[in-house]
């Protein structure tokens, strides 16, 4: 079984612009779920989605922006890019259902830095 | 506020038990408590989960105590290949599928010969 899959890998981009990072969950899997990790915040719970709806959300201002397609793939945005959204951004899925914080596979991550 | 604390670092011997222990209050009462393991350039993975009392698989076992304001993550006999970042994780705040999910500032386990 393939694992999440999180594209592109790495990207440079510079203040001001946009990003779109996408991940392909897990077969099965409905919930999607995204994270930054800094060195300085470390990991951070940006949103999750499950059947196309955001169904949980972080503490993050409103220029993260994430979306979901009907076949559980995933995509999240970043407006108007700050210096601070340099991260790895990760994303997670998992079986829709049981705890929150139920089994969480991860992608290896988009690492984005701008400059 | 919530928050999580876990150790910043800790070293160990191969074959030694290493027990990381993390703190977190307010959580929610409804939801699991996570353990992952993270090795560079890669994303997290799971490593144990549980609910109150003791959890035990192949590869670690969880100690939550009744009050649920702590739980401790202990690896028998670590080997060089369990050097790694672990990472509890928590929900707070909610029951449900609302709540927000906190993860504590990591722990870098240092695993010498």
């Amino acid at each position: 079984k393939a694992g999440v899959t999180q594209t592109p890998r790495y990207l440079i981009k510079t203040r001001g612009q946009q990003v779109t990072l996408s991940c392909s969950p897990i077969s099965g899997h409905r919930s999607v779920s995204w994270y930054q990790q800094t060195p300085g915040q470390g990991l951070q719970f940006l949103f999750e989605y499950f059947s196309e709806t955001q169904r949980n959300k972080g503490n993050f201002p409103g220029r993260f922006s994430g979306r979901q397609f009907s076949n559980s793939r995933s995509e999240m945005n970043v407006s108007t890019l700050e210096l601070g959204d340099s991260a790895l951004y990760l994303c997670a899925s998992k079986v829709a259902g049981g705890p929150l914080t139920g089994e969480l596979f991860f992608g290896e991550g988009s690492r984005l830095t701008v400059l | 506020l919530a928050k999580t604390t876990q150790p910043i670092s800790m070293d160990s011997y191969e074959g030694q038990e290493v027990n990381i222990t993390c703190s977190h209050n307010n959580i929610a009462t409804n939801d699991y408590i996570t353990w992952y393991q993270q090795f560079p350039s890669q994303g997290p993975r799971f490593i144990i989960q549980g609910y109150k009392t003791k959890v035990t698989n192949e590869v670690a076992s969880l100690f939550i105590p009744a009050d649920r304001k702590s739980s401790t993550l202990s690896l028998p006999r670590v080997s060089l290949s369990d050097t790694a970042v672990y990472y509890c994780l928590v929900v707070v705040g909610a029951s449900g599928n609302t709540g927000k999910l906190i993860f504590g500032q990591g722990t870098t386990l240092q695993v010498k010969p």
